[in-house]
């Protein structure tokens, strides 16, 4: 198995302009978890899915990001209008069962940096 | 509130010599307890998890950690470390409340190791 594939590794833009990073799941997992990585403010969740439906996004900053997942396979998160604030690695895992939490497979991350 | 310290930031240490990092919880429960390893420009990947029973929990690469209930504490050691440790390490809980979904992390410890 390919594991979680994140893209782009690097994304750099500039402020107000919209981003999108992507993240495919491990095939056959039915949750998937969007993380942001800070040095200020550490790992933080975001949003998880289950069977592609929204459970918790209350870790969602704010009303510029949001995140859908139109199927199994794919997961988009979307900054717009994009801040240098939101510079961070964004981490996508997946997982399956129940108690998902305890089994999550991570993607090597999204380096986003905004000027 | 409800957190997950670490207490160091950074820890230093010669190849060879013992390890460990610390990890102190506040829930009303004792939660789901984790320790996740980040090499530089990679995702997470899982050491080791304690759910219940034997205090004593063995991991990958060596490690193992002790849940110690009267302390709320879950330290990380390793009896002799190699270079290839040097990393961030992560002490993680996933809360009994949130339908034991959402992973928590502490804000870290950068391991350096000296030749």
């Amino acid at each position: 198995d390919a594991g979680v594939i994140q893209s782009p590794r690097h994304e750099v833009t500039e402020m107000g302009q919209e981003v999108t990073l992507r993240c495919k799941p491990i095939s056959g997992h039915d949750y998937l978890f969007w993380y942001r990585q800070t040095m200020m403010r550490g790992l933080e969740l975001l949003i998880y899915f289950n069977n592609n439906v929204p459970i918790d996004d209350s870790g969602m900053p704010e009303d510029r990001f949001s995140a859908k997942m139109p199927n199994a396979s794919f997961s988009t998160l979307k900054i717009q209008p994009s801040e240098p604030r939101d510079s961070a690695v964004y981490f996508c895992a997946s997982s399956w069962g129940r108690t998902a939490a305890e089994k999550l497979f991570f993607g090597s991350g999204t380096q986003l940096s905004v000027l | 509130a409800q957190s997950v310290t670490q207490p160091d930031i950074h820890i230093t240490v010669s190849e060879g010599a013992s390890l460990e990092l610390r990890c102190n919880y506040s829930y009303g429960a004792t939660p789901y307890l984790f320790w996740y390893v980040q090499s530089p420009g990679q995702g997470l990947q899982l050491l080791l998890k304690y759910f219940s029973g034997d205090t004593l929990v063995q991991g990958i690469k060596g490690f193992e950690a002790e849940f110690k209930r009267s302390q709320s504490s879950f330290n990380l050691r390793k009896p002799s470390v190699h270079w290839s440790d040097a990393a961030e390490y992560f002490c993680a809980v996933v809360p009994f409340s949130g339908g034991y979904n959402k992973l928590i992390f502490g804000a870290g410890t950068r391991l350096a190791v000296h030749p």
